[in-house]
């Protein structure tokens, strides 16, 4: 497995704010991927964040509102554009170790995230 | 998309009984991975499937891959408090590689004092 830190851990944003969420990996790994969470829910697919290109993005999500950077092999950022209170969600961005079993993902701690 | 359903939504039970849940697809899966997220936490992975029948253990938790490749179950046996959390399951979408995964609905386990 890989060690999976997030920041921040959580926050509390205004409507029309945007925020970017940090993860980071103790290891370098090929897939990474940002899921979003919502109140009692399960968690949905924003986006795989692809190093050196862009991010391939789910039905439903769009690069304008959740833009990804992806600038090397341990780190990744999600950024929640132009934010309302729908997006109040955990965010999470997990790793895929790319192995045999590479459909295996290990997941961050989330980001807990409150719009007003 | 895909929907993985899981039953039940929601179990209470007390402490030292046994739980079984499930996990069923309309579609053919070729792998089946247990989660369980505690609160304010990310899920952990618990147990993975690669085999039709193959059946899988984990400590007091064993997991099992459907016949019909279409389901998948996970037994937790004399279930202590540490158990709590939600319980997903999670499995590469058909026709869409390996790499992405989609989850399901989620059963959520509260032990009763």
């Amino acid at each position: 497995s890989a060690v999976i830190s997030q920041k921040p851990s959580r926050d509390i944003c205004q409507r029309g704010t945007s925020l970017t969420i940090q993860c980071q990996v103790d290891s370098q790994v090929t897939m990474m991927f940002w899921y979003r969470q919502q109140p009692g829910q399960s968690l949905t697919l924003i986006a795989t964040a692809n190093q050196g290109s862009e991010a391939t993005y789910e039905s439903g999500f769009v690069i304008d509102k959740f833009p990804i950077s992806r600038p090397n092999l341990t780190f990744s950022t999600l950024t929640v554009s132009n934010m309302s209170p729908e997006d109040s969600s955990i965010y999470l961005c997990s790793v895929g170790l790319g192995t045999r079993v590479s459909n295996e993902q290990f997941f961050g701690p989330g980001t807990r995230l409150t719009v007003l | 998309g895909q929907q993985l359903n899981q039953s039940p939504q929601s179990m209470f039970i007390q402490e030292g009984e046994d739980v079984s849940m499930n996990c069923t697809s309309s579609s053919i899966f070729n792998t089946w991975l247990w989660y369980k997220q505690d609160p304010g936490e990310g899920p952990v992975l618990l147990i993975a499937l690669y085999k039709a029948g193959e059946l899988t253990s984990n400590g007091r938790l064993t997991a099992q891959f459907g016949i019909t490749r279409k389901d998948s179950f996970l037994n937790i046996s004399a279930s202590i408090p540490s158990d709590v959390g939600i319980y997903f399951c999670a499995g590469p979408p058909p026709n869409f590689g390996n790499e992405k995964l989609t989850f399901g609905t989620g059963t959520r386990l509260t032990i009763i004092p």
